[in-house]
């Protein structure tokens, strides 16, 4: 069975500065997908970035962007220029590709705190 | 596009009742998953529907149900009530071919 593991369970960051959450994953499959999903005090899981096994290149949207190893099966989410609304529970999540009747396989998540 | 609705938001129910939650995914998803999320165990699978039909099941004993509607809005059953299935229940839906889930709001269950 798929495995995700967060082992970071808090961390913080100055507003305006660079952090880095890391996830590790373990799966025999070579196809699949990686999700970063941010969760606010609101309680809305919110997706922030997707990752193909497939692809060489690391996926970024905006502010966010990630470090994919495949071999070493890391997922690592960047933040930069943390703003004080990035501050949310984050959850690395698995799923396999064409996957058609898999669930989300999901971390315990990170607690990111932004300080101003 | 709209996004995921759930209703109702907040429940609180008492042991040994049922309670029926509902989730109507994005216009043209016709899949929808169901998650619980608890402090304890993080976020748990329940169950997937796709075009009415169970496609794939969690390990949640038979007190919980679900179903899909023709038009892809799924509904939650949970029976006899116990303390511990006090949690936020989360229900994505997805289009099929991107496999990319989104999620609503959640609904908030307590049980007394």
């Amino acid at each position: 069975a798929q495995t995700v593991t967060q082992s970071q369970p808090e961390m913080s960051v100055q507003e305006a500065e660079t952090v880095t959450l890391s996830c590790t994953y373990d799966t025999s499959e070579s196809d699949y997908y990686l999700f970063w999903y941010k969760q606010p005090p609101s309680r809305q899981m919110i997706l922030v970035i997707r990752q193909e096994a497939y692809k060489q290149q690391n996926a970024t949207e905006n502010r966010f962007s990630v470090n994919f190893q495949k071999a070493a099966k890391s997922f690592s989410l960047k933040i930069s220029d943390s703003q004080l609304g990035d501050a949310a529970m984050y959850f690395c999540a698995y799923r396999r590709l064409y996957s058609g009747n898999t669930p989300l396989v999901f971390g315990k998540g990170t607690r990111l705190s932004v300080i101003a | 596009k709209a996004g995921v609705t759930q209703t109702p938001r907040y429940l609180i129910k008492t042991r040994g009742q049922q309670v029926t939650l509902s989730c109507s995914p994005i216009s043209g998803h016709r899949s929808v998953s169901w998650y619980q999320q608890t402090p304890g165990q993080g976020l748990q699978f329940l169950f997937e529907y796709f075009s009415e039909t169970q496609r794939n099941k969690g390990n949640f004993p038979g007190r919980f149900s679900g179903r899909q509607f023709s038009n892809s809005r799924s509904e939650m059953n949970v029976s006899t009530l116990e303390l511990g299935d006090s949690a936020l229940y989360l229900c994505a839906s997805s289009s099929g071919r991107t496999d990319t889930q989104y999620f609503g709001p959640g609904t908030r269950l307590t049980v007394l």
